[in-house]
Order: structure tokens, then sequence, then C-alpha cells
């Protein structure tokens, strides 16, 4: 079955510990993104990337990185110099960017502060 | 204010009832409307997708999007309680080329 694969589904981070959260989807698609979502908010862009390695910014980037060295892959890596990094946090992709509308999205991850 | 406003629920209906979810938004240029469905701590999925005005139906969905009063509905007949979740906006204008604009999602329970 075609999909999108998130992992670990519940994480827990250390103060000062960088963790990393892994995308891999099977769908031959170009684009991926990584959003996050908070109780009674809309889920929000950190970032996306339109092509093997290349990647932009998305509105709430600060404090987090990513790499795309695989057109399947596309991990997200949470620093410790976000402050508030308890939230769901969903990969996403689609055919390409312009085609965003329809967005296949992961199982999610929730990452924790201990 | 944000740009795409929608109820947060929760919305609780008797079994067999029809369901009205609706969104707002401010943005004269978005072109592209998208509801999707996510239970409980898995990720959304796309229900229904629509182009600039009018209706779309699909079995028991059915996506209005008036432009002029900047509104968009999505009516679940014959609700059933696998229908229970949240139901998420979203919303895109033509010419972004990444920039998807979710509401903060209804959470609907259906009740048998």
């Amino acid at each position: 079955d075609g999909g999108i694969t998130q992992s670990p589904k519940y994480l827990f981070r250390k103060e000062g510990q960088n963790v990393t959260l892994s995308c891999e989807q099977n769908l031959n698609h170009d684009a991926m993104y990584w959003y996050r979502q908070d109780p009674g908010q809309g889920l929000r862009l950190i970032y996306y990337s339109q092509i093997v390695n290349d990647f932009q910014k998305g509105d709430i980037a600060e404090g987090y990185s990513v790499s795309r060295e695989k057109k399947e892959s596309f991990p997200l890596t949470v620093t410790s110099a976000q402050k508030n990094p308890t939230a769901f946090y969903l990969c996403a992709s689609s055919i390409t960017v312009t085609a965003n509308e329809k967005l296949f999205f992961g199982s999610g991850t929730q990452l924790s502060v201990l | 204010q944000k740009e795409v406003e929608q109820d947060p629920g929760p919305l609780s209906v008797p079994e067999g009832a029809i369901v009205s979810l609706n969104c707002t938004y401010s943005n004269s240029a978005f072109q592209y409307f998208m509801w999707y469905r996510q239970y409980s701590r898995k990720g959304p999925e796309l229900l229904m997708y629509t182009y600039s005005s009018g209706n779309k139906e699909d079995g028991r969905f059915t996506a209005q999007v008036d432009k002029s009063s900047k509104y968009i509905s999505l009516f679940i007949r014959d609700s059933q309680p696998s229908d229970s979740a949240t139901y998420l906006c979203a919303m895109s204008a033509a010419d972004s080329s990444y920039k998807l604009i979710f509401g903060s999602g209804t959470r609907l329970l259906v009740r048998p």
C-alpha cells in the first residue's frame, strides 16, 4: 500500500536535546511538508520541500531543521532552540507543490517534553 | 483576526441527522477549498476538494462554496457514529505555490 509512514508515534525530549522525527513516503511525490498541530489551532507549516536537495521555510521554522537527501525521506529535527516543542507533528506529501490542495498525511508523531 | 475561522465545537448530533459544518474566511484571493477529516491522534484525510464557487457532492457529503459571502460549508447526510471526528477546512489562493491555510477544526460527535 502506498502511503506516508511517520515514526515514532510518541517521542519525549529532554531539555537541551535535539530529536529527529522520521517521515518516509512511497507515493513517488515530489513535494513533502511538515506541519505542527496544537490544540485549538489550525495546522501550521514548518518546512516544505519541492524536490530533492531543496527545502523552504514555512511560517514557523525557527527551532527546526530538515533535510531532503532522498525523494522518499524528509526528516524533521526539533532542536534545543525550539522552546515550546510539545505538539502533534504531521508529515504530508503532494504530487507537486502546485498541487498542494491534495495533501496526503502520515499518522503523526506526538512530541512531549520531559 | 485569523484568515480562516472555524467553530471548534464540539457539535453533538444523533445518528441519522444532517450535519452542517462551516468556515468563514477573509482573503478574497482564495480559490481552492478543501475539507479534511481527522480521527483522534491520526493524520487528516482529504474528504472534499472544490475549485472556486458552487457545490460538489460525493455520497453523503456535499461541499458548498459561497465566495460572495466568503463562506464554505460541508453537509453530511444520514450521519453515522463513524463520522465522529474533527473536520478541518483548508483553502489556498490560485497564485500561491504552497500556502494552504487551515481552520482550527470542528469536533463532531454522532451519538448512536
